[in-house]
């Protein structure tokens, strides 16, 4: 079974610039998750989706930051206007919303952005 | 609100020795922890995770305990070894209606030398 696939798997950008991220979640799973990482923390939560609608994006600077998930599958995040601060790896992580292993994140990868 | 502390940031340890990550945690809900492990430039994986009281988890020679009187979930290992060198998060499950958002301590990085 495939885990969760995320692209690009770096970025450098100049302030100012925009990206987005795309995440492939687990076949299947109902809900996936954003996470922003910085170096030497852990992961904090941006926004969560469950199907296609957002569940809580509270924690998603909305200025900037702005996620879809259109069918209910794949999802992009996207940063407009980039700031240094916005220097972290972004984490895609997906989950089943029953079942055994309903609160066990898969996470992918990520992506490490670079905001010179 | 709902936190997580990981209370050491570094530890180096010598292959074969003991190792005890600690966990704490608040929450105003029924707690669900898990640990995760990040290895250098991969996926964080789940480690192991519980919600029993007072009752070991074990997994790849890695095991916590779950005490909600001390609101703990340390990570511990009989005898490390240099492939166990990674980031190690305690996380929490929030319950309520985001039962299945985690919240992640800041994390313990663990190098394991020769």
């Amino acid at each position: 079974e495939a885990g969760v696939t995320q692209s690009p798997r770096y970025a450098v950008l100049q302030e100012g610039q925009a990206v987005s991220f795309w995440c492939d979640p687990i076949s299947g799973h109902d809900t996936l998750y954003w996470y922003q990482q910085p170096r030497d923390q852990g992961p904090q939560l941006l926004v969560y989706f469950r199907d296609e609608a957002v569940i809580d994006n509270s924690q998603l600077p909305s200025d900037r930051f702005s996620a879809v998930r259109p069918k209910g599958t794949n999802s992009t995040l996207k940063i407009q206007s980039a700031k240094q601060g916005d220097t972290a790896t972004y984490l895609c992580a997906s989950s089943l919303d029953w079942g055994p292993s309903q609160n066990t994140l898969y996470f992918g990868a990520g992506t490490r952005l670079s905001v010179l | 609100g709902d936190s997580v502390t990981q209370t050491e940031g570094l530890v180096t340890l010598t292959k074969g020795l003991p190792v005890m990550l600690n966990c704490t945690y608040q929450t105003t809900y029924s707690p669900f922890l898990f640990w995760y492990v990040q290895h250098l430039n991969e996926a964080p994986k789940l480690l192991l995770k519980s919600s029993t009281d007072n009752k070991r988890t074990e997994h790849q020679g890695f095991y916590a305990t779950l005490h909600k009187s001390s609101s703990s979930f340390h990570l511990q290992k009989s005898s490390v070894q240099l492939s166990d060198s990674a980031l190690y998060f305690c996380a929490l499950s929030e319950g309520g209606s985001n039962y299945n958002v985690l919240y992640f301590g800041s994390g313990t990085k663990l190098t394991v030398e020769p």
